[in-house]
């Protein structure tokens, strides 16, 4: 298993603005996502953070309003910008070391945004 | 083509009873199917997890049943208990994403 750690884990904005998010893991991990949780929803992909290289983003989801990092293979950031009301949610991390092996999630950052 | 579709949306079952959600998905490309568990202001913690190559497995009080020809997939919880409340996700993951079902709040009544 790993350790995940996200900072913050919750966090009040004002509209307009940005907040970067942390996801620290305390091992070398192959893969690396970014899912969003909307209240009393599901989990969505939002993309895959891909070490060295541009994310990989899925439908309806782009860099422009999440930019993501991963730097290295034990760190990334997803970052919401221009903020608006709409994207109060719960965004959390997961990693994994492969196609069709366990992956694990962090304990989330819960987004509201005024 | 991407979806997974679960079932129920809430649960109520009593102390010691059996638990049963179920999941449904189209890709037949889909190689891991694994179950999460999530409490209020946590991230889901995966529970169990099965492959297409196996019809079912058991950890405990948790069990996968798992019909491939009818792309369809199942967590048994037996010997429910209140600790076991939660809502539970299924997903189903193409090359190592997931995608998750709309999940089961489940209430087990003491």
């Amino acid at each position: 298993s790993a350790v995940i750690s996200q900072k913050p884990s919750r966090d009040i904005c004002q509209r307009g603005t940005s907040l970067t998010i942390q996801c620290q893991v305390d091992s070398q991990v192959t893969m690396m996502f970014w899912y969003r949780q909307q209240p009393g929803q599901s989990l969505t992909l939002i993309a895959t953070a891909n070490q060295g290289s541009e994310a990989t983003y899925e439908s309806g989801f782009v860099i422009d309003k999440f930019p993501i990092s991963r730097p290295n293979l034990t760190f990334s950031t997803l970052t919401v910008s221009n903020m608006s009301p709409e994207d109060s949610s719960i965004y959390l991390c997961s990693v994994g070391w492969g196609a069709g092996e366990k992956l694990f999630f962090g304990s989330g950052t819960q987004l509201s945004v005024l | 083509q991407q979806q997974v579709k679960q079932s129920p949306q809430s649960l109520i079952v009593q102390k010691g009873g059996i638990s049963i959600i179920n999941c449904a998905y189209e890709n037949t490309a889909f190689d891991y199917f694994p179950w999460y568990q999530q409490f209020p202001g946590k991230g889901p913690a995966l529970l169990i997890a099965i492959r297409p190559d196996v019809s079912e497995k058991k950890e405990g009080r948790f069990t996968i049943s798992f019909n491939k020809s009818a792309k369809q997939f199942s967590l048994h919880i037996m010997d429910s208990q209140p600790g076991d409340s939660a809502t539970y996700f299924c997903a189903a993951s193409p090359g190592g994403k997931l995608i998750f079902g709309q999940g089961t709040e489940l209430s087990v009544k003491p």
